[in-house]
């Protein structure tokens, strides 16, 4: 039973437009969310994270919205580039980073494309 | 200030031998992580660990996996007798504490 859901395999936007990637998660207790960023033979790599008392964070290009009574968050990259091509994955913890008190639960992955 | 480090990069093992697989967090990092990836799937945790002692392995397989991380040395993640589900990419990660996760290359197995 997947308890966070990346729905959309692939993503391919034209760059310089807007970049929209989604996650669903189903277990209420889930109060810290993350995005990585995964490029192919490489570990993944912590972009942003937010957590469950904001509806909003933002750090340059990148703004992750959360919306917790939908219990449904998105990541938004504008403007798109390029090097933004990589695999996405939303990961949510049931207290502080999956640090001491909990582990990561991934999702599956978003392909996002940028073409020049 | 180098990252995670995971030996090796690749590592094949015909069904039945064991597989060794080493992670150095990053320097300051008391709290190491081992997670799995098969193919087209995200990471799923297997194990936390912090010096000397496993904090949760509730994602560990009872049988034939272990991990630890010693008082020297980097952290250790045995698979015994591997079969071919074992295939996958394992990785690493460490943390300082109550921050995130800094995750290695990955050891990617393959069991033939």
């Amino acid at each position: 039973d997947q308890q966070v859901k990346q729905n959309s395999p692939s993503l391919s936007v034209q760059e310089g437009r807007i970049s929209i990637l989604n996650c669903d998660y189903t277990n209420s207790m889930f109060d810290y969310f993350l995005w990585y960023k995964k490029y192919p033979a490489e570990g993944p790599t912590f972009l942003i994270s937010i957590s469950s008392i904001k509806d909003k964070n933002e750090d340059g290009r990148f703004t992750v919205f959360l919306n917790k009574s939908a219990k449904h968050l998105s990541l938004h990259i504008v403007p798109s580039q390029p090097g933004d091509s990589a695999v996405y994955f939303c990961a949510a913890s049931a207290g502080s980073y999956g640090g001491s008190q909990g582990n990561l639960i991934f999702g599956k992955g978003t392909k996002l494309s940028v073409k020049p | 200030n180098a990252g995670v480090m995971q030996n090796p990069r690749h590592l094949v093992r015909r069904r039945g031998q064991e597989a060794r697989l080493r992670c150095s967090p990053m320097k300051g990092h008391s709290h190491v992580y081992w997670y799995r990836q098969l193919p087209e799937e995200g990471l799923k945790f297997m194990v936390y660990l912090q010096k000397e002692n496993i904090i949760d392995e509730s994602g560990m397989p009872k049988e034939r996996f272990s991990a630890e991380f010693p008082k020297e040395g980097p952290s250790i993640l045995r698979i015994q007798q591997v079969v071919r589900g074992d295939s996958a990419a394992y990785f690493c990660a460490s943390s300082p504490g109550n921050s995130p996760l800094h995750f290695g290359n990955g050891t990617r197995l393959t069991v033939t």
